[in-house]
């Protein structure tokens, strides 16, 4: 089965620690993606990657981090810079291109108290 | 900011109805338009893609572009209990953006 994958699906932490979030996929998609979104509110980008071992920062990067190491993998690292980590984090791929549709991994869950 | 308006809802229509969901975005510069159904609690899932002009159907749903007027609609005939959910609307925009609005929230009752 083609998709995307991503774990685990719900995550807790004490505030403070950093955490990987890790999403893989085998649509052999070019670009991944990785979204926020909080109650009420539309997705945020946080950060891209179009082709491996090069990503760029979306609109809210900052307290974040993430490597694209290989075509299949693009985790997401919340670090303790980051204000508001409790959140549903999503991580998306498309092909090569940007107007191509992007599909959408499970998420995770992330609770930070 | 380019931005993505959708009222929040709640939508509410009758099994068997046709639901209207909108959506206006502000680039008009946007390329590639399309939908997403989101469950409580799950990912978006994409339901249509629409890019030129115009209706585009697939079964139950119809997405319809106004390029001019800067919207962009999805109809769902013949509503079920099953389609309640959150739709969302994302734009690619001039920059080559995903840009998401907030999202309607459908509620079909039976």
């Amino acid at each position: 089965d083609g998709g995307i994958t991503q774990s685990p699906k719900y995550l807790f932490r004490k505030e403070g620690q950093n955490v990987t979030l890790s999403c893989e996929q085998n649509l052999n998609h070019d670009a991944m993606y990785w979204y926020r979104q909080d109650p009420g509110q539309g997705l945020r980008l946080i950060y891209y990657s179009q082709i491996v071992n090069d990503f760029q920062k979306g609109d809210i990067a900052e307290g974040y981090s993430v490597s694209r190491e290989k075509k299949e993998s693009f985790p997401l690292t919340v670090t303790s810079a980051q204000k508001n980590p409790t959140a549903f984090y999503l991580c998306a791929s498309s092909m090569a291109g940007a107007l191509y549709e992007q599909y959408f991994g499970p998420g995770t869950r992330l609770t930070v108290t | 900011q380019k931005e993505v308006e959708q009222n929040s809802g709640p939508l509410s229509v009758p099994e068997g109805a046709i639901a209207s969901l909108n959506c206006t975005y502000s680039d008009r510069g946007s390329q590639s338009f399309f939908w997403y159904r989101q469950y409580s609690g799950k990912s978006p899932e994409l339901i249509m893609s629409i890019y030129s002009n115009g209706d585009k159907e697939d079964g139950r749903f119809t997405a319809q572009l106004n390029k001019a007027s800067q919207y962009v609609s999805l109809l769902i005939r013949d509503s079920q209990p099953s389609d309640s959910a959150t739709y969302l609307c994302a734009v690619i925009d001039s920059s080559y953006k995903l840009i998401f609005g907030s999202g309607t929230r459908l509620l079909v009752r039976p």
